[in-house]
């Protein structure tokens, strides 16, 4: 699976928009681009995924750069409910390899503020 | 959407005692299931891959006599903790993915917080 980068850490004003980055310049053209966030104590959460098309569910949007070398998750209005470390994962589709497991990096601890 | 269970969430025991560690898929079924753990402050290391009806297989480093795991049905896979030491106090997580959708994510439980006394 490709490596991702993610900044350690950032902070986000409640009610604004959190624009969380993620870097993954040797993904491979049947890899997607998961998202998945950890609240304190508590299993990972599937936010969303998507492959070269911008993706947009009722939690978040994923914004997919054409070369697909990054992409950038937004929580449109983060709430302090948001706060949690943020994984971006790339990885090959579970629909065509559903005995892989995800691999987590150190994410993005968002913090969101009141 | 489709749930993963956990049970217990958090348990607590004495240095040298057995611990068992369940992970159900409630509206899916599931041939493979993935074990997790969680040190403090860190990200989720895989443990081993549970297969229903075959062997586990476990990563480098993780002690199979140590961390046993059964996976006697499509919707379980249990862990068990075999003379739990206070460096296994852990946060341990299971996961799975859905066999028959095919899904193209896969779905976590909540966490069993273990502290080994």
């Amino acid at each position: 699976d490709a490596k991702t980068t993610q900044p350690t850490s950032m902070d986000c004003a409640e009610g604004r928009a959190a624009n969380l980055p993620c870097n993954h310049s040797t993904i491979s053209g049947n890899e997607y681009v998961y998202w998945y966030r950890q609240i304190h104590s508590q299993g990972p959460q599937y936010i969303i995924h998507g492959l070269k098309n911008n993706e947009t569910n009722e939690m978040a949007s994923l914004i997919i750069t054409e070369d697909r070398k990054s992409s950038t998750l937004i929580l449109p209005h983060a709430t302090l409910r948001d706060t949690a470390v943020y994984y971006c994962i790339v990885r090959v589709s579970g629909s065509l390899d559903y005995g892989q497991n995800f691999v987590f990096g150190p994410g993005t601890r968002l913090s969101v503020l009141p | 959407g489709a749930v993963v269970s956990q049970h217990p969430s958090r348990v607590i025991c004495k240095s040298g005692t057995s611990v068992k560690i369940e992970c159900r898929s409630l509206d899916f079924q599931a041939t493979t299931m993935f074990w997790y753990r969680q040190f403090p402050k860190q990200s989720l290391m895989l443990m081993a891959t549970s297969n229903e009806g075959s062997k586990a297989t476990y990563e480098q480093g993780v002690e199979k006599d140590k961390f046993l795991i059964n996976h006697a049905s499509l919707t379980l896979s249990t862990l068990t903790v075999t003379s739990a030491h206070p460096e296994d106090s852990s946060f341990y997580i299971c996961s799975a993915g859905d066999l028959i959708r095919r899904t193209d994510t896969q779905y976590f439980g909540p966490g069993t917080r273990l502290t080994v006394l």
